[in-house]
């Protein structure tokens, strides 16, 4: 199957820094990746979908000044939480679909998350 | 597709016992439903992908049946095991947007 790979896992960062979280598809092409948060006990949330060259679509009430999302390759979106506060600490994952014939169903792949706490 | 629930939040099962937990969703505007498994630490990993009414998906011990006409989707896992513990999320993708909307999942632990 395809395989995601998202890192940092865990990042620890004070308050006013940015925080920069990788996604790569590692044997496939992805042309369009999602960003998700989620908040304890509750559901994965979309933030945001990334698509290869040009800007990312941003989730009603998702700042878009506040998250940065940049989708420069075929294998790599990153998400950047600029200015980060507490309020922004939660657990960030990406997903991607694959573009390669024989595994394009729809269906996503993700990462493995990465849980931000700002201090 | 707006809300996707899923019930019960949490599950916990002796091993050896059989259980199930529900999906459900708004049936209008159904394009599919997607069941995962997610362990702690890992990717969530992608169990059965559901388009039809009446479909019925299985791999091993695990199972899922699709009703779209009544908006419910069901897993069932027989014969539990410890490895099966895992937070098992459905999503819900609707004709217009195709996005996925997860449920909050529900969180199985089987106890040896």
């Amino acid at each position: 199957g395809a395989v995601v790979s998202q890192h940092p896992s865990w990042v620890i960062c004070k308050s006013g820094t940015s925080v920069k979280i990788e996604c790569r598809s590692l044997d496939f092409q992805a042309t369009t990746m999602f960003w998700y948060r989620q908040f304890p006990k509750q559901s994965l949330m979309l933030m945001a979908t990334s698509n290869e060259g040009s800007k990312a679509t941003y989730e009603q009430g998702v700042e878009k000044d506040k998250f940065l999302i940049n989708h420069a390759s075929l294998t790599l979106s990153t998400l950047t939480v600029t200015s980060a506060h507490p309020e922004d600490s939660s657990f960030y994952i990406c997903s991607a679909r694959a573009t390669t014939s024989g595994i394009n169903t729809g269906e996503l792949f993700f990462g493995e998350g990465s849980r931000l706490t700002v201090l | 597709i707006l809300n996707v629930e899923q019930s019960p939040q949490s599950l916990h099962v002796q091993e050896g016992d059989s259980t199930n937990f529900t999906c459900s969703f708004p049936s209008s505007n159904f394009y599919a439903l997607h069941w995962y498994r997610w362990e702690t630490a890992k990717s969530p990993e992608a169990l059965f992908v559901m388009t039809l009414n009446g479909d019925e998906k299985k791999k091993g011990r695990i199972s899922a049946t699709l009703n779209t006409k009544e908006g419910y989707s069901y897993l069932y896992i027989k014969g539990s095991q410890p490895e099966d513990s895992a937070t098992y999320l459905c999503a819900g993708r609707d004709n217009y947007g195709q996005n996925f909307v997860f449920g909050p999942g529900t969180r199985l632990s089987v106890l040896p």
